[in-house]
């Protein structure tokens, strides 16, 4: 069974800062993807950026980047230059090959950007 | 282009009673997923339907049903409601299933009240 660990229930951050939300999984799917999701008071699960089990390199998408080390099975996202928007529940993600091919999600990170 | 569209958006029901959600995706995409999220914690997967097929279904009572229609888009319904069911239903597009590298887009939900 696949298991997604985030370990920070609540991070602060300064604006224009950079800040790291910590992600764990466990799978013995060889093939699998990792997502982080943004998700604001109103509800709506924002998608941020994707990795793939067999990507070399780190995913970016502008400034949300992914520190993907495989070996460790973490995924963690880094967010630089950090804005007051920014303010938010982060959930880290990750979707199998199996027959439901679901999303299992991680308990969230909220993540607050101070002035 | 339209994202995926969920009704209503905010919704109170009486224990016992009967709820229809419903669940439009993203213009060519043919996978929609159903998930509950409770107060303080992360999504979890209901349902995936593909091709108008149920593909997939998390651990939930057999109160929780779903279709698909050949539009693509979805309805979830769930009986004889319970305090327990309080949460904010949201459903997820996908153009394909199967595939671990398969992002998923989120609409922007159903806030259900059981009272």
């Amino acid at each position: 069974a696949q298991k997604i660990t985030q370990t920070q229930p609540g991070m602060f951050v300064q604006e224009k800062e950079a800040v790291t939300l910590d992600c764990t999984y466990d799978t013995s799917d060889p093939s699998y993807g990792l997502f982080w999701y943004k998700q604001p008071s109103s509800g709506e699960m924002i998608f941020l950026i994707y990795q793939g089990s067999y990507d070399q390199q780190n995913a970016t998408e502008g400034r949300y980047s992914l520190n993907f080390q495989k070996a460790r099975k973490s995924a963690n996202l880094v967010i630089s230059a950090s804005q007051l928007g920014d303010s938010a529940m982060y959930f880290c993600a990750m979707r199998d090959t199996g027959t439901a091919s679901k999303l299992t999600f991680g308990t969230g990170t909220r993540l607050q950007v101070t002035l | 282009d339209a994202g995926v569209t969920q009704s209503p958006t905010h919704l109170i029901k009486t224990r016992g009673q009967h709820v229809t959600l419903r669940c439009s995706p993203i213009s060519g995409h043919k996978s929609v997923s159903w998930y509950q999220q409770v107060l303080g914690q992360g999504p979890q997967f209901i349902f995936q339907y593909y091709e108008k097929e149920e593909r997939g279904r998390g651990n939930f009572p057999d109160r929780f049903s779903a279709r698909q229609f050949p539009n693509y888009s979805s309805e979830l319904n769930v009986n004889a409601l319970l305090l327990g069911d309080s949460a904010l239903y949201l459903c997820a597009s996908s153009a394909r299933w199967g595939q671990g590298n398969t992002e998923a887009f989120f609409g922007q939900g159903t806030r259900l009240t059981v009272v």
